[in-house]
């Protein structure tokens, strides 16, 4: 199985600040990578999919970069809306696997 | 407008059977990739099973021989039927459309919670 290895877990930050967010995959997935926020008692939500490509409607302030084993979803200008938890999930194969989590909460 | 409604949720002792339902509009059921994945309580994101529009199904370890998804095509419906339920599967269940034939979760139904206990 590809274990997904997200960092940090836990992200304080201040609106208007520049958030990064890593994914490490166990192994070389390609770009086979996307991005959910979830909010709480929320169902998640597609953000990015093969690493780099913004979901319809999702704002440009979100970015995913990266390939093979090593990601990264960056918020350039954190907005209210945005304190969340957010999951990397591969797409490689099977069984398909999520990342633990980052909550990004308010300094 | 996609929109997916799971039901069927509820508490049920260990051992027991449940039938989760994710009833879908704006798109045809039996033409798309779909896939349930769950939630235990405060904890993150477990894929559990994905159907193929051609009818190919997968399952993860942690439920395989337990649980079939399937389709009613009738009721524009998917079906995840779950025996032998244990504490642990314990967990809001969400149904999801995959993203043109990947293995992406684009579309998320708001989520049905499965409490197994005695």
């Amino acid at each position: 199985d590809i274990q997904m290895t997200q960092s940090p877990s836990f992200v304080s930050a201040s609106v208007g600040d520049r958030v990064t967010i890593t994914c490490q995959a166990s192994q070389g997935i390609a770009r086979w990578l996307a991005w959910y926020q979830q909010k709480p008692g929320k169902a998640p939500k597609l953000l990015i999919y093969t690493a780099s490509t913004l979901q319809s409607g999702v704002p440009s302030r979100f970015s995913g970069s990266g390939s093979g084993t090593d990601f990264t979803l960056t918020i350039s200008s954190l907005q209210p809306e945005d304190f969340a938890t957010y999951y990397c999930q591969q797409a490689n194969s099977f069984p398909l696997t999520f990342g633990g989590g980052t909550k990004v909460e308010i300094k | 407008e996609v929109q997916l409604v799971e039901s069927g949720g509820g508490l049920v002792q260990p051992g027991g059977s449940l039938r989760l339902s994710c009833a879908a509009s704006g798109f045809t059921v039996s033409s798309t990739y779909m896939g349930w994945v769950r939630q235990a309580p405060g904890r993150g994101l477990e894929w559990v099973s994905v159907i193929y529009s051609g009818g190919n199904t997968y399952f993860a370890d942690s439920v395989k021989g337990r649980i079939t998804i399937s389709r009613d095509n009738s009721k524009n419906t998917l079906i995840l039927q779950m025996n032998s339920l244990r504490v642990e599967d314990t967990a809001v269940y969400y149904c999801a459309t995959m993203y043109s034939s990947s293995w992406f979760f684009d579309y998320w139904g708001q989520g049905t919670l499965v409490t197994v206990s005695s």
